[in-house]
């Protein structure tokens, strides 16, 4: 079993629409998760922080359900400028640690 | 404020040559952490350099090494390359012990290997 897991899309969806993003972790030690973006061909760029409490910015938001292992983001009004591979991210421990990433799941909005 | 700086950008390389990547974090930024990913796949974890030495490893052989310099800046190291090895290697720095642990990556080298 992989220790972050993603369904890799795509998510085809036009302008203005909702989407959600799940995944799933194996290590329940995990202290720390983040959803990255990255454009093709580009680097991973962190988009946001997921907190138990869950967190917004402006048309995203993220939740953490620890009990379960599972993360979500939540991309409302998409633009076209969402298209991007969105990468489930978990620190296993605290401190310098390695992030483990999930294979990422690619959007695509449609006009 | 130069970001994560990696050079080269692009390379090509003949099965069982050696390489070298370079990488310079972010300013203030003195834990550097080195990345392989490969196409359609996410980033997986090599290793990680703080205070000039090597703090944790992902699971990649002893061909791949490394190093970090004074200034935090760090080199990757492989030898003996293989044709697997053909990837976007990803340089990210991040600053002192935080809660969260974020990371800033470069832009990447993309090796290929022939």
């Amino acid at each position: 079993r992989k220790e972050v897991e993603q369904d890799p899309g795509p998510f085809n969806v036009p302008e203005g629409a909702t989407v959600a993003f799940n995944c799933t972790y194996s290590n329940s030690a995990s202290q720390s998760f983040f959803w990255y973006r990255q454009d093709c061909r580009k680097e991973p760029k962190l988009l946001m922080s997921v907190y138990s409490s869950g967190n917004e910015d402006g048309r995203f938001t993220a939740q953490l359900n620890r009990a379960s292992q599972y993360i979500s983001l939540l991309i409302r009004d998409s633009k076209l400028s969402d298209s991007a591979t969105y990468l489930c991210v978990v620190n296993p421990r605290t401190g310098r640690r390695a992030l483990t990433f999930g294979s990422g799941t690619r959007l695509q909005v449609q006009p | 404020d130069a970001g994560v700086t990696q050079s080269p950008t692009h390379l090509i390389k003949t099965r069982g040559q050696q390489v070298t990547l370079r990488c310079s974090p972010k300013s203030g930024h003195d834990t550097v952490s080195w990345y392989q990913q490969a196409l359609g796949q996410g980033p997986q974890f090599i290793f990680q350099y703080y205070e000039e030495e090597e703090r944790q490893r992902g699971n990649f052989p002893d061909r791949f090494s490394g190093h970090q310099f004074p200034n935090y800046s760090s080199e990757l190291n492989v030898n003996a390359l293989l044709l697997g090895d053909s990837a976007l290697y990803l340089c990210a720095s991040s600053l002192p012990d935080r809660g969260t642990y974020e990371q800033y990556f470069g832009p990447g080298t993309r090796l290929t290997v022939t």
